[in-house]
């Protein structure tokens, strides 16, 4: 079957750095993207990996291992505002189906002063 | 102004009357899709389309249907909407996709 899992809730202090891990088993893969929410707004999109290693984007890094089915998103100097959902999404590529896009369940992050 | 709009942001209804969620994008996308988002279940694809004339169903698409007659509009269509089909939706474009504000939908 095809999952995509990460954990639910997190909590960090302002000024540190966390990091989000996204597991995923999917029939086809051609690509892994990360989005954030805000409550009661729609996501907005944060990166994009399709080969493995680090794309980094200012204080966001999202990280992906392809053999092992796992990305992070880490975000570094943590600010009140980051305190959202942070989404990992896969896309599918299963016998010519390239638009499916599966979406995790959501960490929802609680920055702390 | 490149958006994604949907139309309406709010509704309420009954079981059994038809209703449709519009969606439009200007940024000349192929690509557009429909999710739902339900709380503890998070964003379920509900159907995508590549292309004009092209549609596919996602995750979930039981209760629901689409047109894509032209590459700006993809309008989500509940021919008789039930009670399990409230929720928050997103139409989207392009990947990495553009959201739309979102229609929350409340069926009585």
């Amino acid at each position: 079957g095809q999952n995509i899992d990460q954990p639910t809730e997190m909590t960090a202090t302002e000024g540190a750095i966390v990091q989000i891990n996204c597991t995923y088993q999917t029939s086809g893969f051609n690509g892994l993207f990360w989005y954030q929410q805000h409550a009661g707004e729609a996501p907005t999109f944060l990166s994009y990996n399709v080969l493995d290693g680090l794309e980094e984007k200012g204080r966001f890094s999202s990280f992906l291992s392809r053999s092992k089915g796992y990305s992070y998103l880490l975000l570094k100097e943590l600010q009140m505002k980051d305190s959202a959902s942070y989404l990992c999404a896969v896309r599918d590529h299963d016998g010519g189906s390239q638009g499916n896009l599966i979406f995790g369940k959501g960490t929802k992050l609680s920055v702390k002063p | 102004e490149a958006q994604v709009t949907q139309n309406p942001r709010y509704l309420i209804t009954v079981t059994g009357k038809k209703l449709t969620v519009t969606c439009s994008q200007n940024m000349n996308h192929e690509y557009m899709s429909w999710y739902r988002q339900d709380p503890g279940l998070g964003l379920r694809q509900i159907y995508y389309s590549m292309n004009v004339e092209v549609t596919d169903k996602g995750d979930v698409p039981e209760g629901y249907k689409v047109s894509r007659k032209e590459k700006r509009n993809f309008p989500l269509i509940l021919e008789s909407p039930s009670p399990n089909q409230t929720s928050l939706y997103f139409c989207a474009s392009s990947f990495p996709q553009y959201f739309g504000p979102g229609t929350r939908l409340l069926v009585l």
